[in-house]
């Protein structure tokens, strides 16, 4: 199963962009790359996911490595209520069903 | 529209009790997901469902653990014989469809304490 590392834990000031990083040396090519994120006592939330390229939506931005072994999660301004534990996770193309979370980034956001 | 919902939100029960937490998905969605999330951690797999078919459930911990979803819709996860290793969040998932590129849509899970 493809793992990914991420940072424990990131500081980041109100109104900055932030980026999170994810390391996935060992995906494979049908690996899509998906984030979630949790807040405190919330189940965790879809944020964006991508397989090769880079990816836009409202919340956030995916930047994918060209040789996919990491990725990037940009807040482009956060806010207060973005302070969450963000997952970087890979989902197999043909054993989807299963999702591993590992421990994520928790993000602390100052104003 | 309304999300995925879990009931009870909290749980208590002895040692040996049986319990059971149950999950509406979003409406219409095939894809009903089971996972267990202990303190401290990120949520770790139990079951999938597609539909009323249980596709997959290699990640349930022990015989005590058994989930159904007889209908397609609502599921159960049923606990027998609590142990207290079982305290954890047990969140539910639903996606639209299967597929390495469905978002799954999870609730605000069930908190069981088990004294």
């Amino acid at each position: 199963d493809a793992k990914t590392t991420q940072p424990n834990s990131m500081e980041s000031n109100e109104e900055e962009p932030v980026h999170l990083p994810c390391n996935h040396s060992t995906i494979s090519g049908t690996d899509y790359i998906h984030w979630y994120r949790q807040l405190p006592s919330q189940g965790p939330e879809y944020v964006i996911h991508g397989l090769t390229s880079n990816v836009n939506n409202r919340m956030a931005s995916l930047a994918i490595a060209e040789d996919r072994k990491s990725s990037t999660l940009i807040l482009h301004r956060a806010t207060l209520r973005d302070a969450a534990v963000y997952y970087c996770i890979l989902r197999p193309l043909y054993n989807f069903n299963k999702f591993y979370f590992g421990s994520g980034t928790k993000l602390n956001v100052k104003p | 529209g309304a999300g995925v919902s879990q009931s009870p939100r909290y749980k208590v029960a002895k040692r040996g009790q049986d319990v059971a937490l149950r999950c509406d998905p979003i409406s219409g969605h095939v894809s009903l997901f089971w996972y267990q999330q202990a303190l401290g951690q990120g949520p770790e797999f139990l079951t999938y469902f597609q539909n009323e078919a249980q596709l997959d459930k290699s990640g349930l911990p022990s015989d005590r653990f058994f989930a159904e979803r007889p209908e397609g819709s609502v599921s159960t996860l049923k606990i027998q014989r609590t142990q207290q290793e079982d305290s954890a969040v047990y969140l539910c998932a639903s996606s639209l469809r299967q597929g390495a590129s469905q978002p799954q849509h999870f609730g605000d899970g069930t908190r069981l304490s088990i004294l």
